[in-house]
């Protein structure tokens, strides 16, 4: 069972900020929060992963909580090319003997 | 600066008949992973293989589903005697530390 909650959807106006928002409340110490995203018809694709500190990179920023029990995926300003299954996934950073639990994700739509 | 391949891109085949997916995961990445993903579904974890530990197989569906990897690199998914249930995209990906990179998919149509 994946360990977070998403929406299941959201909408987006082109050119707006676009908070995704993910509830992970029983993660644990070692677990870190990664945020892929799923275009129609393609792979998964990687966006961003942090522990406890804010990250930021060329797609997103990640912002966690104090607490670690939520984090928010922004997207600074969304493009139609956004439009996508958005996954926020809590796991050990390392391979060892734990794959990704995909849940269903946010669908986000970005309107023109 | 190959990502991570996948072939066939599409596949249709007869119930009933085998068939053989093949992942070339990006060179040097340890680990390996195999999801199938049903029409407007979420993706379903299937196998795992990391370096030379035996593999998680905790998720193939049935024993119709079987996995190798060899010299650990390329990844070949073998479904003996297709079902229609068996339709899906499969997708690959490969990891070094962390962050998987997906292949694009391979599509099973089984007719």
């Amino acid at each position: 069972d994946a360990k977070t909650t998403q929406p299941t959807s959201m909408d987006c106006a082109e050119g707006r900020a676009a908070n995704l928002p993910c509830n992970h409340s029983t993660i644990s110490g070692n677990e870190y929060v990664y945020w892929y995203r799923q275009i129609h018809s393609q792979g998964p694709q990687y966006i961003i992963h942090g522990l406890k500190n804010n990250e930021t990179n060329e797609m997103a920023s990640l912002i966690i909580t104090e607490d670690r029990k939520s984090s928010t995926l922004i997207l600074p300003h969304a493009t139609l090319r956004d439009t996508a299954v958005y996954y926020c996934i809590v796991r050990v950073a390392h391979n060892y003997g734990q794959n990704f639990v995909f849940g269903p994700g946010t669908r986000l739509s970005v309107l023109p | 600066g190959a990502g991570v391949s996948q072939s066939p891109s599409n596949k249709v085949t007869e119930k009933g008949k085998d068939v053989e997916l093949r992942c070339d995961p990006i060179s040097g990445h340890t680990a390996l992973y195999w999801y199938r993903q049903s029409l407007g579904q979420g993706l379903e974890f299937l196998i795992y293989f990391q370096g030379n530990s035996a593999p998680d197989k905790s998720g193939l569906p049935s024993d119709r589903f079987s996995a190798e990897r060899t010299g650990g690199s390329v990844s070949t998914l073998t479904i003996q005697r297709t079902q229609q249930e068996d339709s899906a995209v499969y997708l690959c990906a490969s990891s070094l530390d962390g962050e998987q990179y997906f292949g694009p998919g391979t599509r099973l149509t089984v007719t």
